[in-house]
């Protein structure tokens, strides 16, 4: 069965300490995946797309990167309001159907 | 506004009543999608639109759920004989085009509580 799987569930960051968080997938056909980033009673938001392994895609502090068989976000010198659950997801299918992993919830202290 | 707009955002219900949860696109989005979140949980798909036509419904839990954009432009998700089970908040995206290379924006989503 196709699955999106994130890692880790959870990550407490000091402000300023680089981290990277893991989004491995398994599916026949990958058409797109995208990063989506939600805040606590909103929807989720979103932040990138990335088709081909290799490709890279950079939007302030967050890099997000493809291989065949995983995508990380990387968060640079992360602020406290990079604080908010960081979701993964795949998309299969032409018409854009995607496949969203559990997610990782960033915690930045000051 | 430009977003997506999903109403009511709360939504309590005793079991076995039916409830009716909207979603106003943003205009001109052909794509429209309902997705289903659990608590920390990531979405999962529902039911997907092309303009008026439902093209993929195959994520409704039952029969008992049921969606509609009569005019392709507003949709209606609708739960009949709600069960404990249906609560979780239902979140509505649209997008731009059809082929899946436009990014989906999402709602804020109802949150739907059935006692």
């Amino acid at each position: 069965e196709d699955q999106v799987t994130q890692s880790p569930e959870a990550l407490r960051l000091q402000e300023g300490e680089s981290s990277s968080l893991n989004c491995s997938y398994t599916v026949s056909g990958l058409r797109g995946l995208f990063w989506y980033r939600q805040d606590p009673g909103k929807g989720p938001e979103f932040l990138f797309t990335l088709y081909s392994a290799g490709e890279e895609k950079e939007k302030e502090r967050l890099k997000a990167t493809l291989t065949k068989k995983e995508s990380f976000l990387h968060i640079t010198a992360p602020k406290p309001e990079d604080s908010a659950t960081y979701l993964c997801a795949v998309q299969e299918r032409s018409w854009g159907k995607l496949q969203f992993g559990a997610g990782t919830q960033v915690v930045v202290t000051p | 506004g430009a977003g997506v707009s999903q109403s009511p955002r709360y939504k309590v219900a005793k079991r076995g009543q039916d409830v009716a949860l909207r979603c106003d696109p943003i205009s001109g989005h052909v794509s429209l999608f309902w997705y289903q979140q659990a608590l920390g949980q990531g979405p999962e798909f529902l039911t997907y639109f092309q303009n008026e036509a439902q093209l993929d419904k195959s994520g409704l839990p039952s029969d008992r759920f049921f969606a509609e954009r009569p005019e392709g432009s507003v949709s209606t998700l609708k739960i009949q004989r709600t069960q404990q089970e249906d609560s979780a908040v239902y979140l509505c995206a649209s997008s731009l085009g059809t082929g899946g290379e436009q990014p989906q924006h999402f709602g804020d989503g109802t949150r739907l509580s059935i006692l």
